[in-house]
C-alpha cells in the first residue's frame, strides 16, 4: 500500500543541482511528507520532511506543490557522496493501535547517480 | 547527534534457532522499531515500542516477538529461525510519536 511513487533511477552530474521527483497523489491532510537516503549496506539517513510549506536545510530543500500531490527533493550542488537511493515517504497515523503513533510508509525508492 | 547502533551487521544462523537482534540508541528516545528491508518490498515495519516494557505490532509481526526492558534497548527475537526471515533488519529510534525517526546501520541475517 505504497502511498508514493518515484522513478527508478536517475543520474545527475556532479556539481548539479538534482531534483528528485515523488508523486503522493493520495496524500492526505495532516500527513507529513519525509525523505530518507540510504547509501549501499547501511540503515536510511533522514534528509528532511514537510507538510504544506517549502522547507530547506544544510542538506536538501524540499518543494511541495500547493495541492500537496507531489513533492520534489533538491541536492543543490550534487557530490559523488550523494549517490544513494532516495526515499519519498509518507508518515501515517497507525490504525487500531495506541492514539497518536505514526508508520512510515516506504517506497521502492529512487537510486541516485552522481557523474564525475 | 542521535546514535542508534545494531549488536551485528552479519549474522548467520540455522533454521530453528533462536535469534536475539539488539539495538541501542543513546539519545533518551521514547520509540523504538524494527523494519525488515528485502529487495523490491522496500522497508516493512514489525514491531515498536513507544515505551519500556510497551509493545506494538506493525504489518509484519508473525514469526517474531520483540522485548524492551530498558529505555535505550530493543530487542528483536526470532524464536525459531526459517529461511524466509533471511533479510536486512533495520532498528529506528523517535523522541516522540510524532518525531524524526533515526536508524541504525541495520543487520544483514541470513538463515541457512
Amino acid at each position: 500500500d505504497a502511498k508514493t511513487t518515484q522513478p527508478p533511477s536517475m543520474d545527475c552530474a556532479e556539481g548539479r543541482a538534482a531534483n528528485l521527483p515523488c508523486n503522493h497523489s493520495t496524500i492526505s491532510g495532516n500527513e507529513y511528507v519525509y525523505w530518507y537516503r540510504q547509501i549501499h549496506s547501511q540503515g536510511p539517513q533522514y534528509i528532511i520532511h514537510g507538510l504544506k510549506n517549502n522547507e530547506t536545510n544544510e542538506m536538501a530543500s524540499l518543494i511541495i506543490t500547493e495541492d500537496r500531490k507531489s513533492s520534489t527533493l533538491i541536492l543543490p550542488h550534487a557530490t559523488l557522496r550523494d549517490t544513494a537511493v532516495y526515499y519519498c515517504i509518507v508518515r501515517v497515523a497507525q490504525v487500531g493501535v495506541t492514539s497518536g503513533t505514526y508508520k512510515y510508509i516506504f517506497g521502492t525508492g529512487t537510486r541516485l547517480k552522481v557523474l564525475a | 547527534d542521535v546514535k542508534v547502533t545494531q549488536s551485528s551487521r552479519y549474522l548467520v544462523k540455522r533454521t530453528g534457532e533462536k535469534v536475539f537482534l539488539e539495538c541501542v540508541q543513546d539519545m533518551d528516545h521514547e520509540n523504538m522499531f524494527w523494519y525488515r528491508q528485502d529487495p523490491g518490498l522496500g522497508l516493512r515495519l514489525i514491531y515498536f515500542s513507544y515505551d519500556v516494557k510497551m509493545k506494538e505490532k506493525g504489518d509484519i509481526p508473525e514469526g517474531y516477538s520483540v522485548s524492551r526492558e530498558k529505555k535505550e534497548r530493543f530487542s528483536l527475537i526470532l524464536e525459531s529461525a526459517s529461511t524466509n526471515q533471511t533479510s536486512m533488519y533495520l532498528c529506528a529510534s523517535s523522541l516522540g510519536r510524532q518525531e524524526t525517526q533515526y536508524f541504525g546501520p541495520g543487520t544483514r541475517l541470513l538463515v541457512l
